[in-house]
């Protein structure tokens, strides 16, 4: 099976731009994580989605948002880019099902340089 | 709060020998995964293994394998044979149940710099 794919790999934007990333989960999991990763603030969950929904969400502004499509591929949008958001954004698909509890397979990120 | 505590930001080992990782979760559950992630410098997460905490027997894969401690709430990661490849940054995380009952969200350690010396 192929694994979690992220697009695209590199990003530099310009401070007040919007910036859109993408994710293509492993086939058959409906559910994808993001997650901001930063030298200062380490991993931070930003939000979940299953079935097009949004079922959990982490603790950042509203200037970060995302969607779900019905082939479970996921977007991540943020609006209004600052110079702290430069970060790795790893995305992360997991098989629904209670017996795997949390298990999740990363993607290989979007390194994301705000200017 | 559950928090993940991993108290060694780096760590040094020899090719061949053995090194253990620490990690400590704190949790009010009482069936839950833990896991050890691998993010070498290509920054791709990998998961390396998982520990059922309601299965007493410690999880191995290969060369890995974890000394889980339930009462404790310790979970260490122990690499024998060490090899150069083993170079990474090793994360422990505890999968949170969302507010909803479904879902998780991964909460991490800060990470154990792994260095690997020939």
């Amino acid at each position: 099976k192929a694994g979690v794919t992220q697009t695209p790999r590199y990003l530099i934007k310009t401070r007040g731009q919007q910036v859109t990333l993408s994710c293509s989960p492993i086939s058959g999991h409906r559910s994808v994580s993001w997650y901001q990763q930063t030298p200062g603030q380490g991993l931070q969950f930003l939000f979940e989605y299953f079935s097009e929904t949004q079922r959990n969400k982490g603790n950042f502004p509203g200037r970060f948002s995302g969607r779900q499509f019905s082939n479970s591929r996921s977007e991540m949008n943020v609006s209004t880019l600052e110079l702290g958001d430069s970060a790795l954004y790893l995305c992360a698909s997991s098989l629904e099902s209670r017996l795997k509890k949390g298990e999740q397979y990363f993607g290989p990120g979007t390194r994301l340089t705000v200017t | 709060a559950q928090t993940v505590t991993q108290s060694q930001p780096e760590m040094s080992v020899q090719e061949a020998e053995t090194v253990t990782l620490s990690c400590t979760y704190d949790t009010s559950e009482s069936d839950y995964y833990l896991f050890w992630y691998k993010q070498p410098p290509s920054r791709q997460m990998i998961l390396v293994i998982r520990q059922e905490a309601y299965k007493q027997q410690n999880a191995t894969e290969n060369r890995f394998s974890v000394n889980f401690q339930k009462a404790a709430k310790s979970f260490s990661l122990k690499i024998s044979d060490s090899q150069l490849g083993d170079a990474a940054m090793y994360f422990c995380a505890y999968p949170v149940p969302s507010n909803s009952n479904s879902g998780y969200e991964l909460n991490f350690g800060k990470g154990t710099s792994l260095l690997v010396t020939p």
